[in-house]
């Protein structure tokens, strides 16, 4: 049962262009969300969280929206660049400690 | 500061053995996790530890255990290897649980076992 959900394997953008990732989920149980980036042959980088009491956490270049309606959230990088290019997993989180359920990831390209 | 460092670095065992993986957690972190990531999967949550106690498990079978040391670094333990158990096993830190469940967790590079 895929609790968090990366339905993009796979997306390119021109650099300067925005990279809008995308991410569902279906236990209403999860209370905080994140993003980590992960080149390879290296351990994934935390990048942003969000709370579920928030609807938007911005951080540089990079923004995350929570929309908890509809169980969805995007993390948006502006203005992308070729150093972005990376796998990006969707995380969320629940209950006293930190068991953390990731998604599948998205592999981003940024184009020069 | 040092970072998250794991060994080794890659291993090769054969079905049934055991296998152990090391952790050196982040100076001042006191809560290491242990992730399994399949190829073209997500890392899957095995268990964490806190101040030497293991603090939540995931769905992994009891042939996968840990340890945590006084000085807060940390083992995982694979008994009787399944060919499934081949994948990179990522360690990762954080400050204190307790404080805030918000914090960032801190991964190592990962280990990559393969099981032949």
């Amino acid at each position: 049962d895929q609790q968090v959900k990366q339905n993009s394997p796979s997306l390119s953008v021109q650099e300067g262009r925005i990279s809008i990732l995308n991410c569902d989920y279906t236990n209403s149980m999860f209370d905080y969300f994140l993003w980590y980036k992960k080149y390879p042959a290296e351990g994934p980088t935390f990048l942003i969280s969000i709370s579920s009491i928030k609807d938007k956490n911005e951080d540089g270049r990079f923004t995350v929206f929570l929309n908890k309606s509809a169980k969805h959230l995007s993390l948006h990088i502006v203005p992308s660049q070729p150093g972005d290019s990376a796998v990006y997993f969707c995380a969320a989180g629940t209950g006293g400690y930190q068991k953390v359920t990731f998604g599948i990831g998205t592999k981003l390209q940024v184009i020069p | 500061e040092t970072g998250v460092t794991q060994s080794p670095t890659h291993l090769i065992k054969t079905r049934g053995q055991q296998v152990t993986l090391r952790c050196s957690s982040q100076s001042g972190h006191n809560t290491v996790s242990w992730y399994q990531q399949a190829l073209g999967q997500g890392p899957q949550f095995i268990f964490q530890y806190y101040r030497e106690e293991e603090n939540g498990r995931g769905n992994f079978p009891p042939r996968f255990s840990g340890l945590q040391f006084p000085n807060y670094s940390s083992e995982l333990n694979v008994n009787a290897l399944e060919l499934d158990d081949s994948a990179l096993y990522l360690c990762a830190s954080s400050p204190d649980t307790r404080v805030s469940r918000y914090n960032e967790q801190f991964f190592g590079p990962g280990t990559r076992l393969t099981v032949l």
